[in-house]
């Protein structure tokens, strides 16, 4: 699986959008871009995945650069209860079950 | 139940001992999968299973056990638990078990301590 970069925290205040970025530069073709936050004390949440469009759903919105080297994860309105680890995930369509690789991620404060 | 439960919350363990972690979902889920998350490695895979009948390895297997009897349950079984394998377990179930739209849903977790 392609390898992510992502900063290791950020802060937003709340009301504001939250913009949170991934690098995937070795991203390949045939994989697509899936997001997971994970709420402290939490099992892993599934927030949006993308290939190469643009994705948007209520929770979130998804844009991935034309070249599909990276891509940032906007909370439009964050709320206190966004605080969370964020997690980009880069994985390949394939038959089969297949681990999720989470890497560090990005340690999210929404602050009042 | 709505979506996918775990039990126990958490358990503590002498070594030695075995353990079954319970996990069902009530989402006709056809793929389910086994976790651990340690503090500065992540989450890793331990087993999975596509559908009913069958299951795999993940990357940590050893030491555990798991079957697939049914769709809903997929029970992990820690025969002799040792120290090491205290950690937070989750299991996880996704509609599909590859293509595009597989986005794994997670439990609550399971906390196990061996001492």
């Amino acid at each position: 699986d392609a390898k992510t970069t992502q900063p290791t925290s950020m802060d937003c205040a709340e009301g504001r959008a939250a913009n949170l970025p991934c690098n995937h530069s070795t991203i390949s073709g045939n994989e697509y871009v899936y997001w997971y936050r994970q709420i402290h004390s939490q099992g892993p949440q599934y927030i949006i995945h993308g290939l190469k469009n643009n994705e948007t759903n209520e929770m979130a919105s998804l844009i991935i650069t034309e070249d599909r080297k990276s891509s940032t994860l906007i909370l439009p309105h964050a709320t206190l209860r966004d605080t969370a680890v964020y997690y980009c995930i880069v994985r390949p369509i394939l038959r089969g079950a297949q681990k999720l690789v989470f890497g560090q991620g990005t340690r999210l404060t929404i602050n009042p | 139940i709505a979506g996918i439960t775990q039990a126990p919350t958490s358990q503590i363990l002498a070594a030695g001992r075995r353990m079954t972690l319970r996990c069902t979902q009530d989402m006709r889920h056809n793929a389910m999968y086994w976790y651990r998350q340690d503090l500065g490695l992540g989450l890793r895979l331990i087993h999975y299973s596509n559908t009913a009948g069958t299951t795999g390895k993940g990357e940590v297997p050893d030491g555990y056990s798991v079957s697939r009897a049914n769709t809903d349950d997929f029970p992990l079984t820690l025969a002799s638990a040792v120290p090491s394998q205290t950690s937070v377990y989750f299991c996880a179930s996704s509609l599909l078990a590859g293509g595009s739209n597989n986005e794994q849903f997670f439990g609550p977790g399971t906390r196990l301590t061996v001492l």
